[in-house]
């Protein structure tokens, strides 16, 4: 069964500075890979997600992210945060390979705080 | 151009009492997700429906809970006989094709006294 791991359960950034919060997965085939961001009371947002092709993908808000396979790895990268990206972040993957392709697996979140 | 739609936003029952939770997908969207976020925790997946049709539900607990997304209407998670640790937010998404990416709603906190 696939799996999300983010190890990171709070970061704490300073404005302007770069930003990367890891996801991990574990999948026996190729994944599909999401990342969502969750603003205080409000529902996910889908800022990228990869299918296919091209191992860098960019999202909305200056948000990127690079598939790794060899590393598990779907790390989510912002090169200057600004005060209105304090959110938890949610690396989701989902099964291509069922017919119940809406089973998402959620990671646990990364809440970020950016600090002035 | 309205997204996915979710009502109540906030949900109060005591124990023992029924909650149900509505959700409108997107326009011309016919896959429905519904997925529990218990705090500090990330989402977990309940289920997915298409119209009148429930094609996964192996993230529902047994008992007491329900889920359905009538050919008219909204689709509704139904939670009979509430108790202490069904307090959560309750998120729905939707999708025009089950490989494509979900949209979520703003959720519904459901809390039980």
């Amino acid at each position: 069964a696939q799996s999300v791991t983010q190890p990171d359960i709070h970061i704490t950034v300073s404005e302007g500075a770069s930003l990367e919060l890891r996801c991990n997965y574990s999948y026996g085939a190729t994944p599909y890979l999401f990342w969502y961001v969750q603003s205080p009371g409000q529902g996910l947002q889908l800022l990228l997600k990869y299918f296919s092709g091209d191992t860098l993908v960019q999202g909305i808000k200056g948000f990127e992210a690079e598939f790794k396979r060899s590393q598990s790895s779907f790390n989510l990268r912002k090169p200057s945060v600004h005060w209105s990206d304090a959110a938890e972040y949610f690396c989701a993957v989902g099964d291509m390979t069922t017919d119940s392709w809406g089973k998402f697996q959620f990671g646990a979140g990364t809440q970020v705080v950016v600090t002035p | 151009n309205a997204g996915v739609m979710q009502n109540p936003r906030h949900l109060v029952r005591r124990r023992g009492q029924e909650a149900r939770l509505r959700c409108s997908p997107m326009k011309g969207h016919s896959h429905v997700y519904w997925y529990r976020q218990l705090p500090e925790e990330g989402l977990k997946f309940m289920v997915y429906l298409q119209k009148e049709n429930i094609i996964d539900e192996s993230g529902m607990p047994k008992e007491r809970f329900s889920a359905e997304f009538p050919k008219e209407g909204p689709s509704i998670l139904r939670i009979q006989q509430v108790v202490r640790g069904d307090s959560a937010a309750y998120f729905c998404a939707s999708s025009d094709y089950s490989n494509q990416p979900q949209h979520f709603g703003d959720g519904t906190r459901l809390s039980i006294l």
